[in-house]
């Protein structure tokens, strides 16, 4: 009954490659996010997704492209990977228009590319 | 860039109760203060918010001053388990964007 999940867990691939990763939500929240948090432990946001709807796009090269085939689901595919992109991605959700609009992480994908 | 400041680490005995400062001078009037901590290896939690009033949750109680250029979270009696960064973050109500600093670094002892 995991709120946030989130697939792979860990993901070891070389540079050069594609890669993907999932991420659902059984929370029946309209909105989705990924962050990335990177070696020196800071987090930012890269993107969110309301209803499908792409609101949020942070400044990230377009070799990092979501997809949102529906509400409950966002995924991560990353294209021609490079050392850089190494780092621990978490998504999240949240629902629009609730006063407090708490977001509920995944517990994580450590990403680490060689 | 975050617009709160926070102590980049603080220690406190099990059992005592944990305050956790946050100082956020630039935060507007329709802007809310919230915090989140993250346990190692995990995924961010969500403790409690606030706008101008004093909040009280089941996890902790969020004293935020007046003038709101600042705020206190207070677990009142901390475990072993509280050990994690907690951040305070500052967030209007129209957007979704969670802007993360540093946090604070809570290490509880024995």
């Amino acid at each position: 009954d995991t709120a946030v999940s989130q697939t792979p867990k860990y993901l070891v691939t070389q540079m050069g490659n594609d890669k993907s990763i999932k991420c659902e939500q059984n929370l029946g929240h309209d909105t989705m996010y990924w962050y990335k948090q990177d070696s020196k432990k800071f987090l930012k946001i890269m993107f969110s997704y309301n209803n499908k709807e792409l609101i949020i796009n942070e400044t990230v090269p377009n070799r990092f492209s979501p997809k949102s085939p529906d509400k409950a689901h966002l995924n991560l595919h990353i294209n021609s990977l490079e050392l850089g992109d190494s780092a621990v991605y978490f998504c999240a959700s949240s629902q629009r228009g609730t006063v407090g609009g708490e977001q509920y992480f995944g517990p994580g994908t450590r990403l680490t590319v060689t | 860039d975050a617009k709160t400041t926070q102590p980049p680490s603080m220690d406190c005995a099990e059992g005592r109760a944990a305050n956790l400062p946050c100082n956020h001078s630039t935060i507007s009037g329709n802007e809310y203060v919230y915090w989140y901590r993250q346990i190692h290896s995990q995924g961010p939690q969500y403790i409690i918010h606030g706008l101008k009033n004093n909040e009280t949750n089941e996890m902790a109680s969020l004293i935020i001053t007046e003038d709101r250029k600042s705020s206190t979270l207070i677990l009142p009696h901390a475990t072993l388990r509280d050990t994690a960064v907690y951040y305070c973050i500052v967030r209007g109500h129209n957007t979704d964007k969670l802007i993360f600093g540093t946090g604070t670094r809570l290490q509880v002892f024995p």
